[in-house]
């Protein structure tokens, strides 16, 4: 099966721009997540989805931050204006159940810089 | 805040096994314990869990103490393959259902 997908995988932008991120979770996986390090941090929680419900967007940094996942199926990030503290690495998971023992499975990034 | 503890660091010999702890002493009863790693730049790769019982993988095994507050995961048979940043997780339930937290891990070096 197709792991989590992400696209871009590295997106360089100017303070000021927009950029929209997505991720393709695992088939059949209700629970997307969304997460992200920025340099010299710990990965850090941003908000996961089941199906196309905000289950829980307590990490979400600021209103320049707008996730969405219409239809349950993939998710974007849209980052609007970028400023110069949001660049790092945004990471996508997915799971297939609520319950616990259920893994979340991530995918492999988009390494934002924003200059 | 992570509600584990690891090392920050450790080295293993190539082809020996590598034993990495991590202290949860605030676990609940219905907590998991998770382990990833992180190679380069790559996302968090799924090792393996365990909610009281040892499980073994096609990747590694996991040893809880029977009192749940600490933990080893073990690679058999380390290989430079394996040279990455391992986390060890507790899940956390809260109102919403789970969040996983992060916290920095022990980067294990595996030397030639």
């Amino acid at each position: 099966e197709a792991g989590v997908t992400q696209f871009p995988s590295h997106s360089v932008i100017e303070k000021g721009q927009t950029v929209t991120l997505r991720c393709d979770p695992i088939s059949g996986h209700d629970n997307l997540y969304w997460y992200r390090r920025v340099m010299g941090k710990e990965i850090k929680f941003l908000l996961h989805f089941v199906k196309e419900s905000k289950q829980d967007e307590s990490g979400m940094p600021n209103n320049r931050f707008l996730a969405e996942r219409t239809g349950g199926t993939y998710s974007t990030l849209k980052v609007q204006p970028a400023e110069l503290e949001d660049s790092g690495v945004y990471f996508c998971a997915s799971s297939q159940g609520n319950q616990g023992g259920s893994p979340l499975h991530f995918g492999n990034g988009t390494r934002l810089t924003v200059t | 805040d992570a509600k584990t503890t690891q090392p920050p660091s450790m080295d293993c010999a190539e082809g020996r096994a590598a034993n990495l702890p991590c202290n949860h002493s605030t676990i609940s009863g219905n907590e998991y314990v998770y382990w990833y790693r992180q190679i380069h730049s790559q996302g968090p790769q799924y090792i393996i869990h365990g909610l009281k019982n040892n499980e073994t993988n096609e990747m590694a095994s996991l040893i809880i103490t029977e009192d749940r507050k600490s933990s080893t995961l073990i690679l058999p048979h380390a290989t430079l393959r394996d040279t990455a940043v391992y986390y060890c997780i507790v899940r956390v339930f809260d109102n919403y259902g789970q969040n996983f937290v992060f916290g920095p891990g022990t980067r294990l070096s595996v030397l030639p």
